[in-house]
């Protein structure tokens, strides 16, 4: 069984650095693409960024490029997203998501959905 | 960017009655096209893909259809722990420009 299983909820002040995880588990973790997704208070969803962990090519969001970083370990399978410097906007609730597809290394890629969530990760941001 | 937009932004219906949900994007993403439900602090589930493929365990009164640039999500016989948020997602492109509509609430009269 598919599981995506992230880290607790954070309380930060703006300007902190913060690093949540994403420990997956239950499929083959280096070649299936895993990425982020953020809900604002009462809001949408909104796609962030991907990454492929068996060679850490990670694709962002154009809202989200240089805003924040995506990482994978492959030796731990967990996935990560990091701030370097928070501000009260990303005030959020952020989901791990998987693709789909077992995409081997060397595979041509295909877009993809969403079947596998983690349980989302509440990040509070206030002075 | 692709824009998916959704409609109504609050659809409230009767236990046992059809629920139609609307989705359209801004330009043609084929039928790559996922629909999503939430509930009040639980994480999205995946309830149709490729437009309209029920997901592992969705049960058959969700159906999805079209293609192109639009798209329904019909929910027939409504029951009540179907009430939520239903977003759909396109993912037509690679590199990935992954776009989400606004989404639905559907409340139950």
């Amino acid at each position: 069984e598919v599981q995506l299983v992230q880290s607790g909820a954070e309380v930060k002040e703006p300007g902190e650095s913060l690093k949540i995880s994403c420990k997956a588990s239950g499929y083959t973790f280096p070649s299936y693409w895993i990425g982020w997704v953020r809900q604002l208070p009462g809001q949408g969803l909104e796609w962030m960024g991907i990454i492929y962990p068996d060679d850490s090519d990670a694709r962002y969001s154009p809202s989200f490029q240089g805003q924040v970083t995506i990482s994978a370990d492959k030796s731990t399978t967990t996935a990560y997203l990091q701030w370097s410097s928070l501000k009260a906007s990303d005030t959020a609730v952020y989901y791990c998501v998987r693709h789909s597809r077992h995409t081997p290394l060397g595979v041509l890629i295909k877009p993809d959905f969403f079947p596998n969530w983690g349980q989302g990760t509440r990040v509070t941001v206030s002075s | 960017e692709i824009v998916m937009t959704q409609s109504p932004g609050t659809l409230s219906v009767s236990p046992g009655e059809r629920a139609t949900l609307s989705c359209r994007a801004s330009q043609s993403i084929s039928s790559n096209l996922a629909w999503y439900q939430q509930k009040p602090g639980q994480a999205p589930r995946l309830l149709i893909y490729g437009a309209t493929t029920r997901a592992t365990g969705i049960p058959a009164r969700f159906s999805g259809s079209g293609s192109g640039t639009e798209f329904t999500l019909t929910i027939n016989s409504l029951q009540s722990e179907d009430f939520g948020v239903y977003y759909c997602q396109q993912y037509n492109y690679w590199p990935p420009k992954y776009t989400f509509g606004q989404g639905t609430k559907l409340e139950i009269k």
